[in-house]
Protein backbone atom coordinates (compact mmCIF):
# COMPACT_ATOMS: atom_id res chain seq x y z
CA UNK A 1 0.00 0.00 0.00
CA UNK A 2 1.47 3.27 -0.90
CA UNK A 3 -0.92 5.10 1.17
CA UNK A 4 -1.76 8.56 0.60
CA UNK A 5 0.04 9.89 -2.13
CA UNK A 6 -0.07 13.76 -2.86
CA UNK A 7 1.53 15.44 -6.41
CA UNK A 8 3.55 17.52 -6.52
CA UNK A 9 5.84 17.38 -3.88
CA UNK A 10 7.46 21.27 -4.11
CA UNK A 11 5.92 23.75 -6.84
CA UNK A 12 6.39 27.53 -7.70
CA UNK A 13 3.83 29.52 -9.05
CA UNK A 14 3.50 32.88 -10.09
CA UNK A 15 0.34 35.14 -9.41
CA UNK A 16 -2.89 34.60 -11.20
CA UNK A 17 -1.71 31.22 -12.57
CA UNK A 18 -3.77 28.19 -11.86
CA UNK A 19 -2.73 24.41 -11.02
CA UNK A 20 -3.93 21.61 -9.54
CA UNK A 21 -2.54 19.76 -6.38
CA UNK A 22 -2.99 16.15 -6.75
CA UNK A 23 -4.03 13.35 -3.95
CA UNK A 24 -4.66 9.64 -4.46
CA UNK A 25 -5.45 7.04 -1.40
CA UNK A 26 -5.25 3.03 -2.41
CA UNK A 27 -6.80 2.43 1.14
CA UNK A 28 -10.43 2.44 -0.27
CA UNK A 29 -11.01 5.24 2.40
CA UNK A 30 -14.39 6.86 2.27
CA UNK A 31 -12.98 10.36 3.77
CA UNK A 32 -11.19 13.08 2.37
CA UNK A 33 -9.31 16.47 3.12
CA UNK A 34 -7.33 18.73 2.27
CA UNK A 35 -5.56 21.13 4.82
CA UNK A 36 -3.32 23.82 4.71
CA UNK A 37 -0.76 24.60 7.01
CA UNK A 38 0.61 28.22 7.87
CA UNK A 39 3.49 29.08 10.46
CA UNK A 40 2.05 29.96 13.61
CA UNK A 41 -1.44 28.48 12.60
CA UNK A 42 -2.99 25.00 13.00
CA UNK A 43 -3.81 23.03 10.23
CA UNK A 44 -6.70 24.66 8.44
CA UNK A 45 -9.22 22.69 6.38
CA UNK A 46 -10.07 23.89 2.51
CA UNK A 47 -12.52 20.88 1.76
CA UNK A 48 -13.57 17.79 2.80
CA UNK A 49 -15.48 14.65 1.14
CA UNK A 50 -17.50 11.99 3.04
CA UNK A 51 -17.68 9.91 -0.71
CA UNK A 52 -17.44 9.58 -3.91
CA UNK A 53 -19.78 13.21 -5.63
CA UNK A 54 -19.65 14.23 -2.08
CA UNK A 55 -17.69 17.54 -1.12
CA UNK A 56 -18.18 19.99 1.13
CA UNK A 57 -16.65 23.32 2.57
CA UNK A 58 -13.81 23.38 5.20
CA UNK A 59 -13.08 26.64 7.16
CA UNK A 60 -11.23 28.39 4.05
CA UNK A 61 -12.23 27.07 1.07
CA UNK A 62 -12.17 30.16 -1.49
CA UNK A 63 -9.74 30.16 -3.84
CA UNK A 64 -9.87 26.32 -4.22
CA UNK A 65 -11.98 23.88 -5.85
CA UNK A 66 -12.45 20.52 -5.58
CA UNK A 67 -14.55 17.29 -6.96
CA UNK A 68 -14.37 13.45 -6.12
CA UNK A 69 -15.19 11.32 -8.67
CA UNK A 70 -13.98 8.21 -7.50
CA UNK A 71 -12.86 6.69 -3.88
CA UNK A 72 -9.39 7.06 -4.75
CA UNK A 73 -8.62 10.63 -6.29
CA UNK A 74 -9.34 14.13 -4.29
CA UNK A 75 -7.69 16.89 -6.71
CA UNK A 76 -7.45 20.13 -5.16
CA UNK A 77 -7.75 23.02 -8.15
CA UNK A 78 -6.15 26.65 -7.22
CA UNK A 79 -8.40 29.08 -9.55
CA UNK A 80 -6.20 31.60 -9.82
CA UNK A 81 -3.45 31.87 -7.30
CA UNK A 82 -2.00 34.42 -5.03
CA UNK A 83 0.86 35.12 -2.64
CA UNK A 84 -1.46 34.60 0.09
CA UNK A 85 -1.52 31.03 -0.63
CA UNK A 86 1.76 30.14 -0.44
CA UNK A 87 1.46 27.57 2.10
CA UNK A 88 2.31 23.59 2.58
CA UNK A 89 -0.97 22.11 1.66
CA UNK A 90 -2.03 18.65 3.39
CA UNK A 91 -4.39 15.43 1.73
CA UNK A 92 -5.50 13.02 4.63
CA UNK A 93 -8.07 9.99 4.49
CA UNK A 94 -9.75 8.05 6.69
CA UNK A 95 -11.92 5.15 6.47
CA UNK A 96 -14.26 6.45 9.16
CA UNK A 97 -13.88 10.16 9.41
CA UNK A 98 -11.81 9.50 12.98
CA UNK A 99 -8.40 8.99 12.75
CA UNK A 100 -6.80 10.13 9.12
CA UNK A 101 -3.32 9.37 7.33
CA UNK A 102 -1.62 12.37 5.89
CA UNK A 103 -0.02 12.20 2.50
CA UNK A 104 3.24 14.06 2.48
CA UNK A 105 2.63 16.89 1.38
CA UNK A 106 2.64 20.02 -1.08
CA UNK A 107 5.16 23.00 -0.42
CA UNK A 108 3.61 25.81 -2.68
CA UNK A 109 4.93 29.18 -3.32
CA UNK A 110 2.99 31.78 -4.98
CA UNK A 111 5.15 34.48 -6.33
CA UNK B 1 -11.54 32.08 22.92
CA UNK B 2 -9.96 29.67 20.35
CA UNK B 3 -11.39 26.38 19.81
CA UNK B 4 -8.21 24.38 20.43
CA UNK B 5 -4.93 26.32 22.25
CA UNK B 6 -1.61 24.90 23.07
CA UNK B 7 1.54 25.90 24.50
CA UNK B 8 3.99 26.19 21.77
CA UNK B 9 6.99 25.54 23.79
CA UNK B 10 9.56 24.68 23.30
CA UNK B 11 9.55 21.88 26.04
CA UNK B 12 13.39 21.21 26.35
CA UNK B 13 13.74 17.85 28.93
CA UNK B 14 16.71 15.60 28.95
CA UNK B 15 16.44 11.82 27.68
CA UNK B 16 14.67 9.81 30.20
CA UNK B 17 12.68 12.86 31.70
CA UNK B 18 9.04 12.44 32.30
CA UNK B 19 6.68 15.29 30.34
CA UNK B 20 3.22 16.29 30.12
CA UNK B 21 1.58 19.18 27.44
CA UNK B 22 -2.03 20.58 28.14
CA UNK B 23 -4.39 21.06 25.74
CA UNK B 24 -7.66 23.39 26.48
CA UNK B 25 -10.92 23.35 23.94
CA UNK B 26 -13.97 25.06 24.33
CA UNK B 27 -16.36 22.65 22.53
CA UNK B 28 -17.92 21.34 25.47
CA UNK B 29 -20.26 18.51 23.55
CA UNK B 30 -16.49 16.59 21.82
CA UNK B 31 -16.73 13.17 22.31
CA UNK B 32 -13.26 12.13 20.89
CA UNK B 33 -9.97 13.81 20.42
CA UNK B 34 -7.05 13.06 19.10
CA UNK B 35 -2.56 13.62 20.09
CA UNK B 36 -0.80 13.46 16.36
CA UNK B 37 2.55 14.06 16.08
CA UNK B 38 4.23 16.12 13.48
CA UNK B 39 8.15 15.64 12.76
CA UNK B 40 10.06 19.14 11.28
CA UNK B 41 9.32 19.23 7.52
CA UNK B 42 6.75 15.80 7.32
CA UNK B 43 3.32 14.99 7.10
CA UNK B 44 1.15 14.87 10.79
CA UNK B 45 0.89 10.77 12.44
CA UNK B 46 -1.48 9.98 14.46
CA UNK B 47 -0.31 9.03 18.45
CA UNK B 48 -3.37 8.72 20.07
CA UNK B 49 -7.50 8.24 20.19
CA UNK B 50 -8.92 9.74 23.20
CA UNK B 51 -12.90 8.72 23.62
CA UNK B 52 -13.35 8.48 27.20
CA UNK B 53 -11.06 8.71 30.42
CA UNK B 54 -8.04 8.56 28.96
CA UNK B 55 -5.57 6.24 27.01
CA UNK B 56 -1.79 4.67 27.27
CA UNK B 57 0.01 3.45 24.75
CA UNK B 58 3.25 1.99 25.54
CA UNK B 59 5.48 5.10 26.98
CA UNK B 60 2.43 7.61 26.10
CA UNK B 61 -0.90 8.42 28.02
CA UNK B 62 -3.50 11.03 26.92
CA UNK B 63 -5.92 11.39 29.78
CA UNK B 64 -8.72 13.59 29.20
CA UNK B 65 -11.00 16.10 31.83
CA UNK B 66 -14.33 16.63 30.87
CA UNK B 67 -15.11 19.06 33.40
CA UNK B 68 -12.18 21.27 33.06
CA UNK B 69 -12.24 20.99 29.53
CA UNK B 70 -8.36 19.60 28.48
CA UNK B 71 -6.16 16.72 27.18
CA UNK B 72 -3.37 16.33 28.29
CA UNK B 73 -0.35 13.65 26.82
CA UNK B 74 2.15 12.56 29.54
CA UNK B 75 5.64 10.95 27.98
CA UNK B 76 7.55 8.79 30.31
CA UNK B 77 11.23 8.14 29.73
CA UNK B 78 11.66 10.49 26.96
CA UNK B 79 14.20 9.47 24.01
CA UNK B 80 15.87 11.47 21.47
CA UNK B 81 13.42 10.20 18.68
CA UNK B 82 10.52 12.10 20.92
CA UNK B 83 11.34 15.44 19.03
CA UNK B 84 8.82 16.37 17.45
CA UNK B 85 5.78 19.20 17.71
CA UNK B 86 2.54 17.56 19.09
CA UNK B 87 -0.63 18.37 17.79
CA UNK B 88 -3.96 18.01 19.92
CA UNK B 89 -6.75 18.04 17.39
CA UNK B 90 -10.54 18.15 18.70
CA UNK B 91 -14.07 17.85 16.56
CA UNK B 92 -15.88 21.22 15.17
CA UNK B 93 -18.50 21.78 17.20
CA UNK B 94 -20.59 22.67 13.61
CA UNK B 95 -20.70 19.70 11.50
CA UNK B 96 -19.19 16.90 13.44
CA UNK B 97 -16.36 15.10 13.35
CA UNK B 98 -15.12 14.89 9.68
CA UNK B 99 -14.14 18.46 10.55
CA UNK B 100 -11.18 18.56 12.87
CA UNK B 101 -9.41 21.43 14.48
CA UNK B 102 -6.08 21.38 15.01
CA UNK B 103 -4.49 23.47 17.44
CA UNK B 104 -0.74 24.64 16.54
CA UNK B 105 1.03 22.18 17.94
CA UNK B 106 3.91 21.90 21.03
CA UNK B 107 6.91 21.52 20.49
CA UNK B 108 9.05 19.04 22.14
CA UNK B 109 13.08 18.71 22.14
CA UNK B 110 14.70 15.83 23.96
CA UNK B 111 18.23 16.30 24.59
CA UNK B 112 20.63 13.55 25.53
Amino acid sequence: NAGVTQTPKFQVLKTGQSMTLQCAQDMNHEYMSWYRQDPGMGLRLIHYSVGAGITDQGEVPNGYNVSRSTTEDFPLRLLSAAPSQTSVYFCASSPTGWGYTFGSGTRLTVV
Amino acid sequence: RKEVEQDPGPFNVPEGATVAFNCTYSNSASQSFFWYRQDCRKEPKLLMSVYSSGNEDGRFTAQLNRASQYISLLIRDSKLSDSATYLCVVPSRDTGFQKLVFGTGTRLLVSP
